[in-house]
């Protein structure tokens, strides 16, 4: 079946570092990606998402290509601010699917440190 | 942007009580809606896929008479969790997909309730 791989966290890195979360993932067919990110004590916020190979998603600094050749969806921030802190989940999608959920990845916690 | 609600956001009950969840999608259509358990510092948890005007699909594990969804709109979908009792403390997340157009396979997700059964 569909999975979704992301590196495994904590991540803790100081205010304006380079920030990248590995996600890689195992789908059929060509899937929608996307990055969700979850706030403390918050629901999950859409970040970013890519519909089609090579396609980049990009929203408040942060970016994800859509790699086929690699099936992976990493997500850059150039410089992480504190208010960045927060866990980021990688996920896919079956286009044009109807019912069929999202999957998930187990989520990266990201700490900024000023 | 798209935006999910869900009411209440904090709900604390006795045991064996029931408690209904709201989950609104408020300026879209949803045919379909999903109800997520989290359990701190984990990733979400499937429980069941809602759509409207029809029984919901549960996952294996899930108890359909427990956790009752009802899906009877295409803004409006809610859980009740009932006999409710300490293992269902949790945050339940609910999730909406837009029925149409470009984003349809993206889900907007609400805010969360986070339920503590004493």
């Amino acid at each position: 079946g569909d999975s979704v791989t992301q590196m495994e966290g904590p991540v803790t890195l100081s205010e304006e570092a380079f920030l990248t979360i590995n996600c890689t993932y195992t789908a059929t067919g060509y899937p929608s990606l996307f990055w969700y990110v979850q706030y403390p004590g918050e629901g999950l916020q859409l970040l970013l998402k890519a519909t089609k190979a090579d396609d980049k998603g990009s929203n408040k600094g942060f970016e994800a290509t859509y790699r086929k050749e690699t099936t992976s969806f990493h997500l850059e921030k150039g410089s992480v601010q504190v208010s960045d802190s927060a866990v980021y989940f990688c996920a896919l999608t079956r286009r044009n699917s109807g019912n069929t959920p999202l999957v998930f990845g187990k989520g990266t916690r990201l700490s900024v440190i000023a | 942007g798209a935006v999910v609600s869900q009411h209440p956001s904090r709900v604390i009950c006795k045991s064996g009580t029931s408690v209904k969840i709201e989950c609104r999608s408020l300026d879209f259509q949803a045919t379909t809606m999903f109800w997520y358990r989290q359990f701190p510092k984990q990733s979400l948890m499937l429980m069941a896929t809602s759509n409207e005007g029809s029984k919901a699909t549960y996952e294996q594990g899930v108890e359909k008479d427990k956790f009752l969804i009802n899906h009877a709109s295409l803004t409006l979908s809610t859980l009740t969790v009932t006999s409710a009792h300490p293992e269902d403390s949790s945050f339940y997340i609910c999730s909406a997909r837009v029925a149409g157009g470009p984003a349809v396979d993206t889900q907007y997700f609400g805010p969360g309730t986070r339920l503590t059964v004493l």
